[in-house]
């Protein structure tokens, strides 16, 4: 079937750095992506979304770029700190419906301080 | 404005037993989406309920149920339970269906 997948488990940056988090996409149908960050013993939190009409989109400290050829989407964090450490998820979804997401497996971001 | 709230947030069932997973959405958000986190599948839809009707289904088996009251909380359901449904269950709310959807902190489900 479909999924969503991510190029690395783990990173590690030291604060301050910029951090870049991979996902590739299988289902290009997929018109909508949404990046959540988990913090240990919290449910996912969302960060930035995207749709398939955009390359695009930035909010505040991250930007999300949408490459529809290769089918990736990426996570862009500037400046990062200690309380971006988390797991990071993208998630894809089509049809509209936000109740509906297949996410990837999932990014651990470390900072060290 | 209180946030998703999830009950229990712990729960250690036996095996063959049934749980009942509660899920209190934002105060006027309409649809409920159910998920279920573990370490080696990740996140998965288990499935999706607005204005008292499941809308969308993930793949799961039929022991898996919920249902979506007319106040919009929702309720899941695992009947027979194995030692694969242990995992965190994660509810999320949003106001419509396209609209941003908000998680609560899951109950953690441990069965044995």
């Amino acid at each position: 079937g479909e999924s969503v997948g991510l190029h690395l488990p783990t990173l590690s940056v030291q604060e301050g750095d910029n951090s870049i988090i991979n996902c590739a996409y299988s289902n290009s149908a997929s018109d909508y992506f949404i990046w959540y960050k988990q913090e240990s013993g919290k449910g996912p939190q969302f960060i930035i979304d995207i749709r398939s009409n955009m390359d695009k989109r930035q909010g505040q400290r991250v930007t999300v770029l949408l490459n529809k050829t290769v089918k990736h989407l990426s996570l862009q964090i500037a400046a990062t700190q200690p309380g971006d450490s988390a797991v990071y998820f993208c998630a894809e979804n089509y049809g509209g419906s936000q109740g509906n997401l297949i996410f990837g497996k999932g990014t651990k971001l470390s900072v060290k301080p | 404005k209180a946030g998703v709230t999830q009950t229990p947030r712990y729960l250690i069932k036996t095996r063959g037993q049934q749980v009942t997973l509660s899920c209190s959405p934002i105060s006027g958000h309409r649809s409920v989406s159910w998920y279920q986190q573990t370490p080696g599948q990740g996140l998965q839809f288990l499935f999706e309920y607005f204005s008292e009707t499941q809308r969308n289904k993930g793949n799961f088996p039929g022991r898996f149920s919920g249902r979506q009251f007319s106040n919009s909380r929702s309720e899941m359901n695992v009947s027979t339970l194995e030692l694969g449904d242990s995992a965190l269950y994660l509810c999320a709310s949003s106001f419509h269906m396209n609209t941003e959807a908000f998680f609560g902190q899951g109950t953690r489900l441990t069965v044995v």
